[in-house]
């Protein structure tokens, strides 16, 4: 979806090494959303966003970060990369006022050697 | 626990035949059901969604879902499947206000 826009695409990374991930949207959702894919796992929430002021861990958050700079942004951090969170990394929001459906960016491919 | 499970790994239909791929849920409350497609090299696409109300949900591409409140199912159909429907299929469930559980993926694969 254009609306929802993921950056970089793909990224190879060194173990130890910091790492951002960032997503914007134009829908105007105040939701925000990051997740990751792995192969037989489906999808796993990190972070959720409510509001600029309103975030919450998901169900893996650990050596994860993030930060909702504005509305229309939310960014993830690795603090130190390790192999284990090589994934596929995909952002996403919702409306409130709506009926709860997720708007889902392209992806971040993302290996750690 | 709250839980999603779609039990195919793979499901293989030939085209012009109908399709069914399967779900089940296991939450407390009503809940809040979703379908999402995944094509290579992108994000998931809402399908539809039953919050409410009838049964039988229509959505994009010619598909629909039944949900099943004594079976905890929300199988997802399409009476003739095309080759371009072939892709990854998620289902999901809101609990609580806000919390989405995806399901583990089911792929598609629609046989010329």
């Amino acid at each position: 979806d254009a609306d929802v826009t993921q950056t970089p695409r793909n990224r190879i990374t060194k173990t130890g090494k910091r790492i951002m991930l960032e997503c914007s949207q134009t829908k105007g959702h105040d939701r925000m959303y990051w997740y990751r894919q792995d192969p037989g796992l489906g999808l796993r929430l990190i972070y959720y966003s409510f509001d600029v002021k309103d975030i919450n861990k998901g169900e893996i958050s650990d050596g994860y970060s993030v930060s909702r700079q504005a509305q229309a942004k939310f960014s993830l951090s690795l603090e130190s990369a390790i192999p284990n969170q090589t994934a596929l990394y995909f952002c996403a929001t919702s409306d409130s006022s709506s009926s709860y459906e997720q708007y889902f960016g392209p992806g971040t491919r993302l290996t750690v050697t | 626990a709250q839980s999603v499970a779609q039990p195919e790994d793979q499901v293989n239909v030939a085209e012009g035949n109908p399709l069914t791929v399967k779900c089940t849920y296991s939450v407390s409350g009503n809940p809040y059901l979703f379908w999402y497609v995944q094509y290579p090299n992108r994000g998931l696409q809402f399908l539809l969604k039953y919050i409410t109300g009838d049964n039988l949900v229509k959505g994009s591409y010619g598909f629909e879902a039944e949900f099943n409140k004594s079976q905890t199912s929300f199988h997802l159909k399409k009476p003739s499947a095309l080759v371009s429907d072939s892709a990854l299929y998620f289902c999901a469930v809101i609990w609580g206000t806000y919390k989405y559980i995806f399901g583990t993926g089911t792929r598609l694969k629609v046989l010329a």
